[in-house]
């Protein structure tokens, strides 16, 4: 069925260090593939995405990168910051009918150390 | 992108009650959908709410639980009926369209029951 695993489930960095978090989806009528940030008390917030024919998106300090073939995706964040802390999740849409649907990951913390 | 109200914010309600959430967008849009956030947990499509059709749910979710109205391309609600401590959840409202167009959320109603 459709499922999106996520890794890891909580990450800890250095302020500067890079984040990376990993997703894999089982459908592969997934054509789509967005990432959100969530902080306390708010909902989720697309922060970047990327289509199945791409390989790579950038956006000043966070990119993604799909591997169509093995069905992973990740997000990289480079030169962390103590605002980047919240929790992340990825996410696969896939076709419905008519109609699509977003399956989500299970999340992942992320702890920026000042 | 679109901006999306939800009312209420939060609210505590009593077992056995029913309590509508409100989703107001700026703009119209296609496509509506409802999750439910459990406490530290992953966001759970529970129905997809589409202007002139009838809402579709996901496997768990039922009509008689979660009753959704659409009358127009800009506002939506969501029922959460007869309600027991496990309902006590986040409640969000998020808004999409057909072709390539993200997916954007509303900051959700916090819900707890007594």
């Amino acid at each position: 069925g459709e499922n999106v695993e996520q890794h890891p489930s909580t990450l800890s960095v250095q302020e500067g260090d890079s984040a990376v978090i990993k997703c894999t989806y089982s459908d592969s009528a997934s054509n789509y593939f967005p990432w959100y940030k969530q902080e306390l008390g708010k909902g989720p917030q697309l922060i970047i995405d990327i289509r199945s024919n791409v390989g790579e998106k950038k956006d000043q300090r966070i990119a993604v990168t799909l591997n169509k073939t093995a069905k992973h995706f990740s997000l990289h964040i480079t030169e962390t910051q103590p605002e980047d802390s919240a929790v992340y999740f990825c996410a696969a849409r896939v076709p419905v009918d008519s109609s699509y649907k977003l399956i989500f990951g299970s999340g992942t913390r992320l702890l920026v150390r000042p | 992108s679109a901006v999306i109200s939800q009312k209420p914010s939060r609210d505590i309600c009593q077992r056995g009650t029913s309590l509508t959430i409100q989703c107001q967008v700026d703009s119209q849009v296609t496509m509506m959908f409802w999750y439910r956030q459990q406490p530290g947990q992953s966001l759970t499509l529970i129905a997809t709410a589409n202007q002139g059709s009838e809402a579709t749910y996901e496997s768990g979710f039922v009509i008689d639980k979660f009753p959704i109205s659409r009358p127009n391309l800009t506002f939506s609600t969501l029922t959460v009926s007869n309600m027991s401590p496990e309902d006590s959840s986040i409640y969000l409202c998020s808004v999409g369209s057909t072709g390539n167009q993200p997916q954007h959320f509303g900051d959700g109603t916090r819900l707890s029951i007594l």
